[in-house]
């Protein structure tokens, strides 16, 4: 069963416009962890942001911000005023509580292209 | 480097043949793993090592896969008798303990068999 869903494939903006990334998850534990990191064209991951299950408070890196929320399962990331350098590839991860919690369940991605 | 170095950044191989892919973690991480990524596929989970406890082989998709990972340091995944359906970037990310944190991922290395 499909832990990790992002519907968007394929996202193509103008620079400067806003770009929100869905990302819908599924698990039965009360403790887990999400996560987002971005695959540039050289194919490295790149860690964005970790968030628990209790912290519900959304967050804020510059350009970067998260939406969590537990009541429709989402933890949707936007990036503001886009740049040609925000190009890349998006993948949301869940990691749930337990003796395997160092397993993430990766969603398929969804590919930014910033056009300038 | 201070990163994640994974090698061969490219490797294209006939069916059949058997192929070796190294993993260099960064320097004190414990915790080190393989991912493989198909075209179009998120992330798909291979192994776990964490130090010196039995690695979790799980996820490893045939008994054609397998993993060593020497002195806690250097992996290596070795893929015999390799199919077309092998074909697809696998990925080597370490972190520092075991657990649910940040990992660091290497460049990957795009695996072809024709």
């Amino acid at each position: 069963a499909q832990k990790v869903t992002q519907a968007q494939t394929e996202i193509s903006v103008v620079e400067k416009e806003d770009v929100t990334l869905d990302c819908v998850y599924e698990t039965r534990d009360t403790t887990y962890y999400l996560f987002w990191y971005k695959q540039p064209p050289s194919g490295e991951l790149v860690f964005l942001i970790r968030r628990n299950s209790f912290d519900e408070q959304n967050e804020i890196s510059g350009r970067y911000s998260w939406n969590f929320q537990k009541s429709t399962s989402s933890f949707n990331f936007t990036i503001t005023a886009s740049q040609v350098v925000d190009s890349a590839v998006y993948f949301c991860a869940l990691s749930e509580a337990g003796s395997n919690d160092y397993k993430l369940s990766f969603g398929a991605g969804t590919t930014v292209t910033v056009r300038a | 480097g201070a990163g994640v170095s994974q090698s061969p950044s490219n490797k294209v191989t006939e069916k059949g043949k058997d192929v070796e892919l190294r993993c260099d973690p960064i320097s004190g991480h414990t915790a080190l793993y393989w991912y493989r990524q198909s075209l179009g596929q998120g992330l798909e989970f291979l192994i776990y090592f964490q130090g010196n406890s039995a690695p979790d082989k799980s996820g490893l998709p045939s008994d054609r896969f397998s993993a060593e990972r020497t002195g806690g340091s250097v992996s290596t995944l070795t893929i015999q008798r390799t199919q077309q359906e092998d074909s697809a970037v696998y990925l080597c990310a370490s972190s520092l303990n075991r657990g649910n944190e940040k990992l660091f991922f290497g460049s990957g290395t795009q695996l072809s068999v024709l």
